[in-house]
């Protein structure tokens, strides 16, 4: 079975400083998939970034990086000089052989001016 | 090149109406998944769909709720006699026909249908 557990409800931070969104995950697939969505107040689901299991480095997009630490099962969200835009629900997800993705309960990150 | 195309964007039902919930997945895509996100929580995984194929149904509730995806048209997504408790945004996302490590990679969402039940 998969799981995905976001232990933070909610975040403040200050615009320009770099915040952490916290994601462990647990799954008995050999090789599987963990993603980061931004869910922004009017809905749509956008994709930020991608890490997978074999994965040799840990992924960046821009100002998101994945800090993904296997051994630990952890692979936390890091966003960099955050901006006002950046206030939004964040989910973090997995995905296996199965080809479904799990979502954990989600992270609110309101950046502050 | 369009995203993928939920509609209707809202959709508002009295109890024991049905609910059709419809998808259209990106151009050259032929996998599409429904989530589901009571208020206050994640999305949950209902169903995965190939042409013409059910592949994984496993979060689909066991009564009301069925999905199709045609040869042609949009994937649908039909609610039967709806309850309150169906109150939610449904989510499609769809994928290419690319081997799974990329597929998941490519995995691109709607914008939703917030579906309320009165």
């Amino acid at each position: 079975a998969q799981k995905i557990t976001q232990t933070q409800p909610g975040m403040f931070v200050q615009e320009k400083e770099a915040v952490t969104l916290d994601c462990t995950y647990d799954t008995s697939d050999p090789s599987y998939g963990l993603f980061w969505y931004k869910q922004p107040s009017s809905g749509e689901m956008i994709f930020l970034i991608y890490q997978g299991s074999y994965d040799q480095q840990n992924a960046t997009e821009g100002r998101y990086s994945l800090n993904f630490q296997k051994a630990r099962k952890s692979a936390n969200l890091v966003i960099s000089a955050s901006q006002l835009g950046d206030s939004a629900m964040y989910f973090c997800a997995t995905g296996g052989a199965t080809n479904k993705l799990i979502f954990g309960t989600g992270t609110l990150l309101a950046v502050q001016p | 090149n369009a995203g993928v195309m939920q509609n209707p964007r809202h959709l508002v039902r009295r109890r024991g109406q049905e609910a059709r919930l419809r998808c259209s997945p990106m151009k050259g895509h032929s996998h599409v998944y429904w989530y589901r996100q009571l208020p206050e929580e994640g999305l949950k995984f209902m169903v995965y769909l190939q042409k013409e194929n059910i592949i994984d149904e496993s979060g689909m509730p066991k009564e009301r709720f069925s999905a199709e995806f045609p040869k042609e048209g949009p994937s649908i997504l039909r609610i039967q006699q709806v309850v309150r408790g169906d109150s939610a945004a449904y989510f499609c996302a769809s994928s290419p026909p690319a081997s799974l490590g990329t597929s998941m990679k490519k995995l691109f969402f709607g914008s939703g249908t917030q579906l309320s039940v009165l």
